[in-house]
């Protein structure tokens, strides 16, 4: 079945660098992005969201692009800080169901 | 904003015994929660869809006679493991959506089974 996923499981970056999570999707379909945060022992925490019609959103230190062309998202995160070391999640929402994919884990080195 | 709330958040329990996860939104009415399951390591799988006064609809592969869902109220849907093994020992988040776009999630079950 279709699903969304993800190329780099792992991804470890000096504090204040900027991080590039990236996700592949193949439901062309989909018409909807979230990126999720996870901590340890935690649920999902919404980070931001893209809707297909955009190829860009920008938040609070992080950008998502989308590449609807070759299905591919990114989560950019500026000035990488000791707090952001989570598993990072993209996810596509699909009539109040969210699926996931299989996450990437960033560490931040102080 | 809504909160939604799981417990326990976490339980350990003998293998064949039952366990019950609750889950419960506590600013809004939800009529539609979601059970996501995730091993460590990995991501969360949905389960399945908890339906406020009607039968759950489950996800290929997830066995609905082993865990079963109870959605009696719009604020709490249940979750319960049944005859659990140690492979069903794993970190178990339930969700509400607000709408298409935007959903809450609690801050999950670990069960381990021993």
């Amino acid at each position: 079945g279709e699903s969304v996923g993800l190329h780099l499981p792992t991804l470890s970056v000096q504090e204040g660098d900027n991080s590039i999570i990236n996700c592949a999707y193949s439901n062309s379909a989909s018409d909807y992005f979230i990126w999720y945060k996870q901590e340890s022992g935690k649920g999902p925490q919404f980070i931001i969201d893209i809707r297909s019609n955009m190829d860009k959103r920008q938040g609070q230190r992080v950008t998502v692009l989308l590449n609807k062309t070759v299905k591919h998202l990114s989560l950019q995160i500026a000035a990488t800080q000791p707090g952001d070391s989570a598993v990072y999640f993209c996810a596509e929402a699909n009539y109040d169901k969210v699926i996931f994919g299989p996450g990437t884990s960033l560490s931040v080195i102080p | 904003g809504a909160v939604v709330s799981q417990h326990p958040s976490w339980v350990i329990c003998k293998s064949g015994t039952s366990v019950k996860i609750e889950c419960r939104s506590l600013d809004f009415q939800a009529t539609t929660m979601f059970w996501y399951r995730q091993f460590p390591k990995q991501s969360l799988m949905l389960m399945a869809t908890s339906n406020e006064g009607s039968k759950a609809t489950y996800e290929q592969g997830v066995e609905k006679d082993k865990f079963l869902i109870n959605h009696a109220s719009l604020t709490l849907s249940t979750l319960t493991v049944t005859s659990a093994h140690p492979e069903d020992s794993s970190f178990y988040i339930c969700s509400v959506p607000l709408s298409r776009l935007e959903a809450f999630f609690g801050q999950g079950t670990r069960l381990t089974v021993v």
